[in-house]
């Protein structure tokens, strides 16, 4: 079975500081895709960053980093220069190939601070 | 804007009532997701559909059906609605019919059952 585990249920942060969101996955399966999708209030659904499993290389997107740990399992998000619109849910997704179903954290709520 | 379009963005009715969602996926993608995220929860994967075919079943209810069109728009039926149905219905789409594949997700439709 696939799991995605957020263990961090709300984390806060100072404007212009730096924080990581946790997530740790299981599966047993080689060939994978880990996401990070943000839920503002508005509650739309935004993709942040991907990430291919066979990557060794960790995806960055402008502020949005993360590290991807294969061997522990572990893809956590970090974010530079912290602004108040990243105040948002952030959710943690693992999709595999060849199976029917994509899997999703049950989120980390960031609020940052003025 | 992800480009995948939902209708209505909002729908209040009663219990035992059917209500339809309607999901227009991006320019090209074949694939369409349903979601339902109840209050202050994760995302509950519903159905997928891929080029008008069923391809997944998550936890739906079999008072809610789906289908894909042959212009690929989707509609998610919710039937003899009860109070726990109230919750947002997002929509996603994809390229191809791979977890791997990313989804961009729609603004949802929020469906409030008195």
């Amino acid at each position: 079975a696939q799991t995605v585990t957020q263990s961090q249920p709300e984390m806060s942060v100072q404007e212009a500081e730096t924080v990581t969101l946790s997530c740790t996955y299981d599966t047993s399966e080689n060939n994978y895709y880990l996401f990070w999708y943000k839920q503002p209030p508005s509650r739309q659904m935004i993709l942040v960053i991907r990430q291919e499993a066979y990557k060794q290389q960790n995806a960055t997107e402008n502020r949005f980093s993360v590290n991807f740990q294969k061997a522990a399992k572990s893809f956590s998000l970090k974010i530079s220069d912290s602004q108040l619109g990243d105040t948002a849910m952030y959710f943690c997704a693992l999709g595999l190939y060849n199976f029917n179903k994509f899997y999703f954290g049950s989120g980390t709520k960031l609020n940052v601070k003025p | 804007d992800s480009g995948v379009t939902q209708t209505p963005k909002h729908l209040i009715t009663a219990t035992g009532q059917r209500v339809t969602l309607r999901c227009s996926p991006r320019s090209g993608d074949l694939s369409v997701y349903w979601y339902q995220q109840s209050l202050d929860q994760g995302l509950q994967f519903l159905i997928q559909y891929y080029n008008g075919e069923e391809r997944a079943k998550g936890n739906i209810l079999e008072r809610f059906s789906a289908q894909q069109f042959p212009d690929l728009h989707s509609e998610l039926n919710l039937s003899s609605l009860e109070l726990g149905d109230s919750a947002l219905y997002f929509c996603a789409s994809s390229v191809g019919y791979e977890d791997t594949d990313t989804q961009y997700f729609g603004p949802g439709t929020r469906l409030t059952v008195l």
